[in-house]
């Protein structure tokens, strides 16, 4: 059972470039999220869904798009990248809202 | 809103010692509480959550926390602390209308032999 899985795993952008990062979680868990962590400022929500073709903003979206197409997939996706976007980011899901959320082991990715 | 309080970035403890980890919490609705553990290069992973049961929560690994309504805490602790225990360490409350997770800024422990 793999769990959170996200893709890739490191990354180095340079500034103004696109990519797309890819959450999977094989528990068909309805919620699922998307977090930055920075030192010192714990996890920060940019943006998360509730169901298969919802999607709603966090605590930080600004600069950053998401999609859940398919239940199992959230992509998170940087259209222009800025160096203020390097950042370790982590996926969670959960199965519903009582329940804890299960993270990925995060992307890491520095944008130059 | 809901906000969570860790107090001390970092918490030092000698192997063996009592570990205590500080968390607050606000919130307008009857908390979900949860306490999780960061590796080094690793995601969160659960020790433990309070969902209204018993006030005292055991976990993974020896950890266990109280809540206490009066006090708006739930401190996480541990009799003897490992070598392995040294983390970085979350507390989250449910959001309002329990969609999201808050967090808190972290804690991390280093345990000295």
């Amino acid at each position: 059972n793999a769990g959170v899985t996200q893709t890739p795993k490191f990354r180095v952008l340079k500034t103004g470039q696109s990519m797309t990062l890819l959450c999977a979680q094989d528990m068909n868990h309805e919620y699922m999220y998307w977090y930055r962590q920075d030192p010192g400022m714990g996890l920060r929500l940019i943006h998360y869904s509730v169901g298969e073709g919802t999607t709603a903003k966090g605590e930080v979206p600004d600069g950053y798009n998401v999609s859940r197409l398919k239940k199992q997939n959230f992509l998170l996706g940087l259209e222009s990248a800025a160096p203020s976007q390097t950042s370790v980011y982590f996926c969670a899901s959960r199965i519903d809202s009582h329940q804890p959320q299960h993270f990925g082991d995060g992307t890491r990715l520095s944008i130059l | 809103a809901q906000s969570v309080t860790q107090l001390g970035s970092h918490v030092s403890v000698s192997e063996g010692a009592l570990v205590l980890l500080r968390c607050n919490y606000s919130s307008s609705v009857p908390p979900y509480l949860f306490w999780y553990v960061q590796y080094p290069n690793q995601g969160l992973q659960l020790l433990l959550k309070y969902t209204s049961a018993a006030t005292l929560v055991k976990g993974i690994n020896g950890f266990e926390a109280e809540f206490k309504k009066s006090e708006t805490s739930f401190h996480l602790t541990k009799p003897s602390a490992h070598m392995s225990d040294a983390a970085e360490y979350f507390c989250a409350v449910t959001s309002q209308g329990f969609q999201k997770l808050v967090f808190g800024t972290g804690t991390r422990l280093l345990v000295s032999p």
